[in-house]
């Protein structure tokens, strides 16, 4: 299948700081991303869809100030989580949709991420 | 009604059994149905595309019923590393966000 590669996969920062978290699709065009979180033995819980070149659109309840999203090429999303705080401790994970194709969705490894 | 349900199991099937899984949605328009499944603390992976004429690849058969709006993946000789949790995705059509189901946790016991 497709390659997403998303980066970095663990981090820990301190509360009250930011971390920025990258998509990256490697061999194909994503004209839609998607933003995930889980936690332990739960569901994927979409957070936000990201489309090339406009605002990105997010789900009720995920705040859109914390949760920056820029989808700036075909090839790239970044989440930035903002003003972290230990409540925003999560696996993150980020998924390309193959643009043209059946609908097929790639996934990212995953951002663990842990604020202290 | 949830727009893609599935039976959360657990599933705990003996090696070399065949498997079940069965997922309904809601809209009846959807365009494209998958299967992924995720390992623990991983994440989920493209296991098959289920089309209109169903599909097999290898021990993994899957069918699509439009009229009864559900997909079914069936696991032939299971083995140990199949253990999973086996996610039923919809996506509504081409410009839609994709719908996932719970998912479905698989145990094959030696």
């Amino acid at each position: 299948g497709a390659v997403v590669s998303q980066h970095p996969s663990r981090v820990i920062c301190k509360s009250g700081t930011s971390v920025k978290i990258e998509c990256r699709s490697l061999d194909f065009q994503a004209t839609t991303m998607f933003w995930y979180r889980q936690f332990p033995k739960k569901s994927l819980m979409l957070m936000a869809t990201s489309n090339e070149g406009s605002k990105a659109t997010y789900e009720q309840g995920v705040e859109k100030d914390k949760f920056l999203i820029n989808h700036a090429s075909l090839t790239l999303s970044t989440l930035t989580v903002t003003s972290a705080h230990p409540e925003d401790s999560s696996f993150y994970i980020c998924s390309a949709r193959v643009t043209g194709g059946y609908g097929e969705a790639f996934f990212g490894q995953g951002t663990r991420l842990t604020v202290v | 009604r949830k727009e893609v349900e599935q039976d959360p199991g657990p599933f705990n099937v003996p090696e070399g059994a065949t498997v079940a899984f069965n997922c309904t949605y809601s809209n009846s328009a959807s365009q494209s149905f998958f299967w992924y499944r995720q390992d623990c603390r991983k994440e989920p992976k493209l296991l098959m595309s289920v089309y209109s004429s169903g599909n097999e690849d290898g021990r993994f058969t899957a069918q699509l019923n439009r009229a009864s709006q559900y997909i079914s993946l069936l696991i032939r000789d299971s083995k140990l590393s199949d253990s999973a949790t086996y996610l039923c995705v919809v996506n509504p059509q081409p410009d839609d966000k994709i719908i996932f189901g719970k998912g479905t946790r698989l145990h094959i016991l030696p």
